[in-house]
């Protein structure tokens, strides 16, 4: 089975506690891509980051961090001293190559709801 | 601003109607990609152009189709319009092809398409 699973519905967290988001992931392909993306109140959406499946490194940018994890197929995503403008629906996702040469599959997962309150 | 735009913002039609949606991707930009949002099916992916070219697939439906014109701007062209076709539909544009380095993508605004 294929799917990315985004257990946290809604989170709401005070402005500067530290969030985390989980994603868990299932596939059994070998390479594969796992995504994040952020989509504020306004509407549109903002890529965050991309991982391969080869690359375990954790990584951060400023106040944002993920945590890779193949063993646990988890691909977290932690906002630390977070602030009002993080409010937003995060989305993970999974991209496969698909059965047919030159296709994709996307799977996203169904988002979590972070509101920060002031 | 993220440097996409996509015309119309809002579009409402009718069942059985033909639509096209524009994308115009951040100067230099080659791959232009295609997502729908909808309550029902939540995000998905379309379809990836490259330079012109068809790169990547993925639930974009036999009804639906794209293109990528010389000047790198796209259209998504739905037809034979459901009331299931009702959804947001997103844009973005990378440097790059997908699982290349250059693939951080930039998001339109998006186009509400309403099918009654």
């Amino acid at each position: 089975a294929q799917k990315v699973t985004q257990a946290q519905t809604e989170i709401s967290v005070v402005e500067k506690e530290d969030v985390t988001l989980d994603c868990v992931y299932e596939t059994r392909d070998t390479t594969y891509y796992l995504f994040w993306y952020k989509q504020p109140p306004s509407g549109e959406l903002v890529f965050l980051i991309r991982r391969n499946s080869f690359d375990e490194q954790n990584e951060i940018s400023g106040r944002y961090s993920w945590n890779f994890q193949k063993s646990t197929s988890s691909f977290n995503f932690t906002i630390t001293a977070s602030q009002v403008v993080d409010s937003a629906v995060y989305f993970c996702a999974l991209r496969l190559l698909g059965s047919t040469s030159g296709t994709y599959k996307y799977i996203f997962g169904t988002g979590t709801r972070l509101k920060v309150l002031a | 601003d993220s440097g996409v735009t996509q015309t119309p913002k809002h579009l409402i039609t009718a069942t059985g109607q033909r639509v096209t949606l524009r994308c115009s991707p951040r100067s230099g930009d080659l791959s232009v990609y295609w997502y729908q949002q909808s309550l029902d099916q939540g995000l998905q992916f379309l379809i990836q152009y490259y330079n012109g070219e068809e790169r990547a697939k993925g639930n974009i439906l036999e009804r639906f189709s794209a293109q990528q014109f010389p000047d790198l701007h796209s259209e998504l062209n739905l037809s034979s319009l459901e009331l299931g076709d009702s959804a947001l539909y997103f844009c973005a544009s990378s440097p790059g092809l997908a699982g290349g380095f250059q693939e951080t993508q930039y998001f339109g605004p998006g186009t509400r398409l309403l099918v009654l």
